[in-house]
Formats: structure tokens, C-alpha cells, sequence
């Protein structure tokens, strides 16, 4: 069974700078997706970023990019220029390839951004 | 337009009770999903279901029962409420094919006295 470890519960980051979130994940599989999602306190699951295990150029969008190290089963979210908005809780999952596209989340981050 | 919608948003009853959340996406999808996040704010997935046919059943107790009438809609069912079901528990839809993206409802609040 596919495991997704988020070692932070909680981070804070001033205004415009920038913060990195944590994620690592074990498995025995060669293709799945990993992604990181957004929860804002207004409760709506939102999909940050998306990463093919396949493809070893990490992802990025806008302020968003992740460092995926797949022998070292690492998955870090970088967020630059951070935002007042940018306050939420951050889901890191895991999908196996595979019919049914089953999430794996960890634990999450609480993300404060600070003025 | 809301791409999946929950209602009721919030519930409130009490134990022992039998209640329904229903659940209907407007994008085309054809696989849905309940996943069920607790007080830690844990996310687990529950049921999946692909037209209309299900595909996941994650170890849930037989007191919840999903029903999808049509590819646009699954309901979630809950005999004889515990307190540990209170949660929020999430809709979402996606394409069928691995990798789809998943679309999530705002979540359902249920609160179990």
C-alpha cells in the first residue's frame, strides 16, 4: 500500500517570500501521479500543482513549482512570492496508475502567510 | 454554474439516525468519488464509482451505502449514525483513465450528537 508522509504540520512564511512544504511517499509502483492540493478555510479542495512520475522536469504553474526526486521518493512544493491567499491547509497525494484514480493523501501542511 | 454540488453543506442530527448527502456534477465526468476527512482533517477515500458501476469500496462500514442513479450523481446513505461519523465528507468527480483530475464539491459537514 502507497503511503504519503507530510513531516510538517504547520508553517508560517512572511509575505512575498518564499516557502517550501514537504512531502515524501513510498511505493512499489513506477508510474503514478503525485499532486498537491490546496484547502483554503472556505473548506473547497483546489489542485495546485500535478506531476507524472515519467517525466523528470518538474511541474510548475505560476508561483507554484515542486522538486520531485524520484529515487529519493521526495515531492516538495516551492511557493514563491507568497500571498495572504496563499493561506491553507496543503494536501500532498499520491495515485497509482491505475483504474479507479484513488487519491492518497498525507496528513497536510497549515500554511500561514503573514503581513 | 457549480461544477459538483453537495447539499445540504451542513448536518446536524442525532445518533442513530439515518440521513443523505447527495452529490451532482455538471462536468461530464464519468467516475465520482466520496471521500470522507475527520477531525485531524485526514483524507480518505470511501467509495468510487464509474458509470454508475462501483469500482472502490474503501473497508467502510455497511451502514453507508452510495447510490448512483446516473453517471452525474451519487448519493451517500448513512444508517444509525455514530458518533465517529461526524466529518466532512467530500464529492468529487473525474474523467475514467489514470490520472484524471478530480474535482471536488465543498464538502458536507456532518455532526453526529
Amino acid at each position: 500500500a502507497q503511503t504519503v508522509t507530510q513531516s510538517q504540520p504547520e508553517m508560517s512564511v512572511q509575505e512575498a517570500e518564499t516557502v517550501t512544504l514537504s512531502c515524501t511517499y513510498d511505493t512499489s509502483e513506477s508510474n503514478y501521479y503525485l499532486f498537491w492540493y490546496k484547502q483554503p478555510p472556505s473548506r473547497q479542495m483546489i489542485l495546485v500543482i500535478r506531476q507524472e512520475a515519467y517525466k523528470q522536469q518538474n511541474a510548475t504553474e505560476n508561483r507554484f513549482s515542486v522538486n520531485f526526486q524520484k529515487a529519493a521518493k521526495s515531492f516538495s512544493l516551492k511557493i514563491s512570492d507568497s500571498q495572504l491567499g496563499d493561506t491553507a491547509m496543503y494536501f500532498c497525494a499520491f495515485m497509482k496508475r491505475e483504474y479507479g484514480n484513488k487519491l492518497v493523501f498525507g496528513a497536510g501542511t497549515i500554511l500561514r502567510v503573514k503581513s | 454554474d457549480t461544477a459538483v454540488s453537495q447539499t445540504p453543506k451542513y448536518l446536524v442530527t442525532q445518533m442513530g439516525n439515518d440521513k443523505s448527502i447527495k452529490c451532482e456534477q455538471n462536468l461530464g465526468h464519468d467516475t465520482m468519488y466520496w471521500y470522507k476527512q475527520d477531525s485531524k482533517k485526514f483524507l480518505k477515500i470511501m467509495f468510487s464509482y464509474n458509470n454508475k458501476e462501483l469500482i472502490i469500496n474503501e473497508t467502510v462500514p455497511n451502514r453507508f451505502s452510495p447510490k448512483s442513479p446516473d453517471k452525474a450523481h451519487l448519493n451517500l446513505h448513512i444508517n444509525s449514525l455514530e458518533l465517529g461519523d461526524s466529518a466532512v465528507y467530500f464529492c468529487a468527480s473525474s474523467f475514467a483513465g489514470w490520472a484524471g483530475e478530480l474535482f471536488f464539491g465543498e464538502g458536507s459537514r456532518l455532526t453526529v450528537l
